[in-house]
């Protein structure tokens, strides 16, 4: 098993751009999520899907959008980059989806630059 | 919503010393704190949690104690090694969904 991957896994953006960070796990997951982690902090949740279907915000939605795609891939999109969003992004992935136990699983980041 | 305080944000230790890091959290609803650990370039792991109704959890060299009274916790390592070098997050959770809030890491160094 790959576990979690994310791909890429360095962009550079410039102010205004739009990209899409792709994550995918194999492990039959039910809950996804998204975070970024700034330096000297820890991660704050941007947006999550604690099933297939539905989608939440998190502490730090705007400026972002994500798509459950399917059970096994959440997508995050930046419509209109802003250098403020210049970050490291996980994603992470837990088993059982709804219980506050649940063990989450990090992909490897996405280091992301935006000028 | 929920606060979580962690310190020391940095710790060096020697070989074979251990290591203490604190938490504190703000919300009496939080019932499941686990550890994370993150080498470098790489996602965080889960290391050991401990829930609301145990006081303390021991794996081989690591261990979480837990005091709802005052509501903080704190992750032990015992006899550390070079490889414990990472950056350590603890994290709080309640209610539904897995979401937590974490702390914002203790980088561990451990001199050989």
């Amino acid at each position: 098993n790959a576990g979690v991957t994310q791909t890429p896994k360095f962009q550079v953006l410039k102010t205004g751009q739009s990209m899409t960070l792709q994550c995918a796990q194999d492990m039959n997951h039910n809950s996804m999520y998204w975070y970024r982690q700034d330096p000297g902090m820890g991660l704050r949740l941007i947006y999550y899907s604690a099933s297939e279907g539905t989608t939440d915000k998190g502490e730090v939605p705007n400026g972002y959008n994500v798509s459950r795609l399917n059970k096994r891939e959440f997508s995050l999109r930046l419509e209109s980059a802003a250098p403020s969003q210049t970050s490291v992004y996980f994603c992470a992935s837990s088993p059982l989806g709804g219980q506050v136990t649940d063990t989450q699983y990090f992909g490897p980041g996405t280091r992301l630059t935006v000028l | 919503g929920e606060n979580v305080e962690q310190h020391p944000s940095t710790l060096s230790v020697q070989e074979g010393d251990s290591a203490v890091i604190k938490c504190t959290y703000s919300d009496s609803a939080s019932n499941y704190f686990p550890w994370y650990k993150q080498e470098l370039g790489k996602g965080p792991q889960l290391i050991i949690d401990i829930r609301s109704n145990v006081g303390e959890k021991k794996d081989q060299r690591i261990a979480v104690t837990l005091n709802k009274t005052a509501k903080h916790f704190s992750l032990h390592i015992t006899e550390t090694q070079p490889e414990d070098s990472a950056v350590y997050f603890c994290a709080a959770s309640k209610g539904n969904a897995g979401k937590s809030t974490f702390g914002d890491g203790t980088t561990l160094t451990v001199k050989p």
